[in-house]
């Protein structure tokens, strides 16, 4: 058990520029969530898969988020045309049942 | 309209002592109930949950309460360590926590005091 992996660490861009982050989920978790956090707030839910399907998606922040899980195994979040609003804390989990393990997150700054 | 409160944002308590951290929630389709520990520049790491058809669960050091009237959760560290110095996030999830998923607090800061 590897643990849920997100690269990259940290992500500076500047307003306007696209970003993708990735996830990878411990292997044998169908369920695959994304968070985002921001300071002093707790993590925000955002959208979940299971497996390949996309079974929540109406709490993505906007248009301009996006998720995929192709094949059922690791996720993308893009974030288009980013805004200085989206620096935070971006968060991936992934579970068997009711217990998501959480990822150690991407941090974006937009500047 | 925040679902799920924890209205101490920091907890200072003495190395030895019991910490109580408190949680509140106003969604009765709530049945799962977590708690999350988070260090700085780390995610969220599981700590222990309790289901809403009880009203205690323990394990080693932590306990959690659930009163379902009061809609109310309490998380008790007996004895406290520095190592429990961190970010406490309480949760809740109604289904099974999968297209919902999980409704945290904004989180208490507990620090321990040697």
């Amino acid at each position: 058990d590897t643990g849920v992996s997100q690269d990259p660490r940290h992500k500076i861009t500047k307003r306007g520029q696209n970003v993708t982050f990735r996830c990878d989920p411990i292997s044998e978790h169908n369920r695959l969530y994304w968070y985002r956090q921001t300071l002093g707030q707790g993590p925000e839910f955002l959208t979940y898969f299971q497996n390949e399907a996309q079974l929540e998606k109406s709490r993505l922040l906007s248009d301009r988020f996006s998720a995929e899980r192709p094949k059922g195994s690791f996720s993308t979040l893009e974030i288009q045309r980013t805004e200085q609003g989206d620096s935070a804390m971006y968060l991936c989990a992934s579970s068997e049942s009711y217990r998501p393990t959480f990822g150690s997150g991407t941090r974006l700054t937009v500047v | 309209d925040q679902q799920v409160k924890q209205n101490s944002p920091s907890l200072s308590v003495q190395e030895g002592r019991i910490s109580i951290l408190n949680c509140d929630y106003t969604n009765s389709m709530f049945d799962y109930f977590l708690w999350y520990k988070k260090y700085p520049a780390e995610g969220p790491t599981f700590l222990i949950s309790i289901s809403s058809i009880k009203d205690k669960n323990e394990d080693g050091r932590f306990t959690v309460f659930l009163n379902k009237s009061a809609k109310h959760l309490s998380l008790h560290i007996v004895p406290s360590q520095p190592g429990d110095s961190a970010v406490y996030f309480c949760a809740a999830s109604a289904s099974g926590g999968g297209a919902d998923g999980l409704t945290f607090g904004k989180g208490t800061h507990l620090i321990i005091q040697p």
